[in-house]
């Protein structure tokens, strides 16, 4: 079994619709938790990241975090077309900055 | 601009030839990682380097070697490449710190082994 559980889609919205999307984790001790975005053909980028449980917004993004389920979501509103792409969960594994990665949801918002 | 830079981009190598994917990042950053990235696997660590002059195996290092070279650049080398590495490769780098969840991620060198 995987550390990092994600569904990898394809997940298709129309625009202006709520994007949901989560992982699930199976080591309780994991401290930090990341939502990465990978446009076709380039490298992941940094969209959230947080370190508690409960929601922590950025404009149309929200994170949230439920450690005693072991489980991260991430809600994207009034998406758009520039929204699609494939989104990367990442759990700090230790010290050092290791990150354990989902194997990432690919999403297609439709105009 | 800033950031993480890796050559080549495009490579294309027969099996049992070798090859050096070069990476230099212009952030300070501490540490530096490889990852391959596979269909419906994620992102695996190959190698990292916690600071300059220290490598250390990650989640799959079977057929390949790493040096850091200085704090700016980390290569990883296939001694002897095999179609299973037919992969797309990412160096990352992270600054330590406050900072050291924000990974910073090149391009990527995909790399198609026949």
């Amino acid at each position: 079994q995987k550390e990092v559980e994600q569904d990898p889609g394809p997940l298709s919205v129309p625009e202006g619709a709520i994007v949901s999307l989560n992982c699930t984790y199976s080591n309780s001790a994991f401290q930090y938790f990341m939502w990465y975005r990978q446009y076709s053909r380039k490298g992941p980028e940094l969209l959230m990241y947080t370190y508690s449980s409960g929601n922590k917004e950025d404009g149309r993004f929200t994170a949230q975090v439920d450690k005693s389920s072991k489980y991260i979501s991430l809600f994207i509103r009034d998406s758009q077309p520039s929204d699609s792409a494939t989104y990367l969960c990442a759990i700090r594994t230790d010290s050092w900055g290791k990150l354990q990665f989902g194997a990432g949801t690919q999403v297609v918002v439709t105009p | 601009n800033a950031g993480v830079t890796q050559t080549p981009k495009f490579q294309v190598l027969k099996t049992g030839q070798s090859m050096t994917l070069q990476c230099a990042q212009d952030m300070n950053h501490n540490s530096m990682y490889w990852y391959r990235q596979d269909p419906g696997m994620g992102l695996r660590l190959i190698y990292y380097s916690a600071s300059e002059g220290t490598t250390d195996k990650g989640e799959v290092p079977n057929g390949y070697n790493v040096s850091r070279l200085n704090k700016r650049e980390f290569s990883l080398r296939l001694e002897s490449a095999a179609p299973s590495q037919t992969s797309v490769y990412f160096c990352a780098s992270i600054p330590g710190g406050a900072g050291a969840n924000v990974l910073t991620f090149g391009a990527g060198s995909r790399l198609t082994v026949l």
